[in-house]
């Protein structure tokens, strides 16, 4: 059975650019949340989709936005890159929304510069 | 709202020694409780989760937690700490309405000495 798995690994944008994030959920998931991880900090959740619509939104601007393809995988599109948006984000997938356990994936680390 | 407090930024055991990381938690309803570790450039994986029913619960790598409804915390314990232990510890709360979602605390950093 296949994980979490993001791409790229690492990235470096300047200010004002736009980025996508990749995420392939687990095998037999239908549900990716992301999450923001700054520097020191826990994650923050920006979104979750649910069968390919938003499902539910953090306090992110509407520059945060996403995409969830037929396949369950994902994508996080930022536009407008400030510096505050560098951090690790996290893409979780799980079976159903509700209660259902959350895997992780490892992580994207954006640095804006 | 929910909102989850970690106490200690940092907590240093020697091997050994008994491991505790403290978790308070604030919900409207009744919540579900997770710890999650973190090693270095890496994601998070789940130690142990608290649904419903027992209170005290069993994870991986010999940790377990309690859920104290009236204290409203879910501490973190090992009974002897590994050097392998030594990551990022984050506690989680999530109530579950309408969809799946964690509030995460600001995580507990644990240094494990020789």
């Amino acid at each position: 059975e296949t994980g979490v798995t993001q791409s790229p690994t690492h990235l470096i944008k300047t200010r004002g650019q736009q980025v996508t994030l990749r995420c392939s959920s687990q095998s037999g998931h239908n549900t990716v949340s992301w999450y923001q991880q700054a520097l020191g900090q826990g994650p923050q959740f920006i979104f979750q989709y649910y069968r390919e619509e938003e499902n539910g939104r953090g306090n992110f601007p509407p520059r945060f936005s996403g995409l969830q393809f037929p396949n369950y995988s994902s994508e996080l599109n930022v536009n407008a890159l400030e510096l505050d948006d560098s951090a690790l984000y996290l893409c979780a997938s799980s079976k159903e929304t509700g209660v259902s356990e959350q895997y992780f994936g490892p992580g994207t680390r954006l640095t804006v510069t | 709202a929910q909102s989850v407090t970690q106490l200690g930024s940092h907590v240093s055991v020697s091997e050994g020694a008994l491991v505790l990381l403290r978790c308070n938690y604030s919900s409207s309803v009744p919540p579900y409780l997770f710890w999650y570790v973190q090693y270095p450039n890496q994601g998070l994986q789940l130690l142990l989760k608290y649904t419903t029913g027992a209170t005290l619960v069993k994870g991986i790598n010999g940790f377990e937690a309690e859920f104290k409804k009236s204290e409203t915390s879910f501490h973190l314990t090992k009974p002897s700490a590994h050097m392998s232990d030594a990551a990022e510890y984050f506690c989680a709360v999530s109530d579950y309405s309408g969809y799946s979602t964690l509030t995460f605390g600001k995580g507990t950093m644990l240094l494990v000495s020789p």
